[in-house]
C-alpha cells in the first residue's frame, strides 16, 4: 500500500540548533517527493521537491532534503533553526494515478522552536 | 498575483444549517481540490476536478457536495451540516498537461476557511 511516515509528532530545537524531520515512503515506483510548511493560521506552502537528478534538493527558507532511495527517505534538514520556522510541516509522495498523479500525504510533524 | 483566494476564511453555522465555500485560482490550472484538515489526521481529500464540468469523489465525500461551472472556480457545499465537519478547509490546485511528466502533482493552496458547526 502507498503511505507516507512522519515518525515524529512534535519536535522543539532551540534557535541556532540543526533541524532533521525524518519522512519515509512506501511506493513501488519511482516517486515525486515533496516537503510542504504550514505556518500557523495559514496554508501550505511548497518547501522543496524532488522530481530526479541530484538526490540533494534546495528549497526555499535555507532547508534541504536528500532522497534515499535504499531507506525511501526523504529528510528534510536545516543546519540553523529559527523561531520563524516554528510551524507544521508535511511531506507528501505523488504517486501514478491514471492519467493524472495523486498525492499522499504524511500527518505532519510540528516544530517548535525555543529561544 | 492572487493565486488560490477562499472565502469565507471563517464561518458558524448551527446544525443542519447549509453552505458554500468559494475557491478561486487564477493560474489557469486545470486540476483543483478540496482538502480538509483535522487535528492527528493530516490532510483529507474531499473532492477533485479534472476540469471544468467534472468532479470526483476524494477519500472523504460524504456530506459534501461541488461543483466546477467555470476553470477558475470550485465550489464546496455542505447541504445539512454536522458538527462532524467542523474542520479546516484548503482549497488547491495543480497544473496539467497533455504531457504526462508535466504533471508532477505539485499542489498551490488556499489560505483555508475555518468552519465551526455547533
Amino acid at each position: 500500500a502507498q503511505s507516507v511516515t512522519q515518525p515524529d509528532i512534535h519536535i522543539t530545537v532551540s534557535e541556532g540548533a540543526s533541524l532533521e524531520l525524518r519522512c519515509n515512503y512506501s511506493y513501488g515506483a519511482t516517486p515525486y517527493l515533496f516537503w510542504y510548511v504550514q505556518s500557523p493560521g495559514q496554508g501550505l506552502q511548497l518547501l522543496l521537491k524532488y522530481f530526479s537528478g541530484d538526490t540533494l534538493v534546495q528549497g526555499i527558507k535555507g532547508f534541504e532534503a536528500e532522497f534515499k532511495r535504499s531507506q525511501s527517505s526523504f529528510n528534510l534538514r536545516k543546519p540553523s533553526v529559527h523561531w520563524s520556522d516554528a510551524a507544521e510541516y508535511f511531506c507528501a509522495v505523488g504517486v501514478n494515478a491514471g492519467n493524472n498523479r495523486k498525492l499522499i500525504w504524511g500527518l505532519g510533524t510540528s516544530l517548535a522552536v525555543n529561544p | 498575483n492572487a493565486g488560490v483566494t477562499q472565502t469565507p476564511k471563517f464561518r458558524v453555522l448551527k446544525t443542519g444549517q447549509s453552505m458554500t465555500l468559494l475557491c478561486a485560482q487564477d493560474m489557469n490550472h486545470e486540476y483543483m481540490y478540496w482538502y480538509r484538515q483535522d487535528p492527528g489526521m493530516g490532510l483529507r481529500l474531499i473532492h477533485y476536478s479534472v476540469g471544468e464540468g467534472t468532479t470526483a469523489k476524494g477519500e472523504v465525500p460524504d456530506g459534501y457536495n461541488v461543483s466546477r461551472l467555470k476553470k477558475q472556480n470550485f465550489l464546496l457545499g455542505l447541504e445539512s451540516a454536522a458538527p462532524s465537519q467542523t474542520s479546516v478547509y484548503f482549497c488547491a490546485s495543480s497544473y496539467s498537461s497533455l504531457s504526462f511528466l508535466r504533471n508532477t502533482g505539485e499542489l498551490f493552496f488556499g489560505e483555508g476557511s475555518r468552519l465551526t458547526v455547533l
